[in-house]
């Protein structure tokens, strides 16, 4: 099967700070690709996607990075606030599964006040 | 507004007792998919449909259901619950097969004692 990791379960940053959130995708034949946004007793929220023809897109106050080289993607959020708390999945769709979706463990994200 | 509805929200059953968690969605979506998450092993996807009487495996098919008679509903059928398949279920349904923003519901959690 796929295998889509995080480097880091846990992350802690401070208001105001940016955080990164990484991501490691196995198949090459990947084509799309999204971040998501699981808040506690929630389902998961959608944040960004980009498809492979881009190395990087930018949302309001995030950006995704796509290294293909290497097979990695990035989650940038800028000037993190309190309620970006919450777990980040990403998530992966290779051209040659249809359309199956493949995601991450999680990396939960705590923002210090 | 725009949702994906799940019910029952939570389900206590027993082994081999038979039942159905309901997925609808009001947004016209042609795919709709089943995803169960667990612990450390993030979400895996169970089955997904892309129109009315068309549906596919995921990733962790085995023990489950599903039928899609209507555009709006997909239900997830456990025919003989058992106690493995506990974990927590989301629903999640996109325009098609273009891509999109894929919608989830808020979760069922299931225990199969």
């Amino acid at each position: 099967g796929e295998s889509v990791g995080l480097h880091l379960p846990t992350l802690s940053v401070q208001e105001g700070d940016n955080s990164i959130i990484n991501c490691a995708y196995s198949n090459s034949a990947s084509d799309y690709f999204i971040w998501y946004k699981q808040e506690s007793g929630k389902g998961p929220q959608f944040i960004i996607d980009i498809r492979s023809n881009m190395d990087k897109r930018q949302g309001q106050r995030v950006t995704v990075l796509l290294n293909k080289t290497v097979k990695h993607l990035s989650l940038q959020i800028a000037a993190t606030q309190p309620g970006d708390s919450a777990v980040y999945f990403c998530a992966e769709n290779p051209m040659n599964t249809g359309n199956q979706f493949y995601f991450g463990t999680g990396t939960s994200l705590t923002v210090i006040p | 507004e725009a949702q994906v509805t799940q019910n029952p929200r939570y389900l206590i059953t027993v082994t081999g007792k038979k039942l159905t968690v309901t997925c609808s969605q009001n947004m016209n979506h042609e795919y709709m998919s089943w995803y169960r998450q667990d612990p450390g092993l993030g979400l895996r996807q169970i089955y997904y449909s892309m129109n009315v009487e068309v549906t596919d495996k995921g990733d962790v098919p085995e023990g489950y259901k599903v039928s899609r008679k209507e555009k709006r509903n997909f239900p997830l059928i456990l025919e003989s619950p058992s106690p493995n398949q506990t974990s927590l279920y989301f629903c999640a349904s996109r325009p098609g097969q273009g891509g999109g923003e894929q919608y989830f519901g808020p979760g069922t959690r299931l225990t199969v004692t």
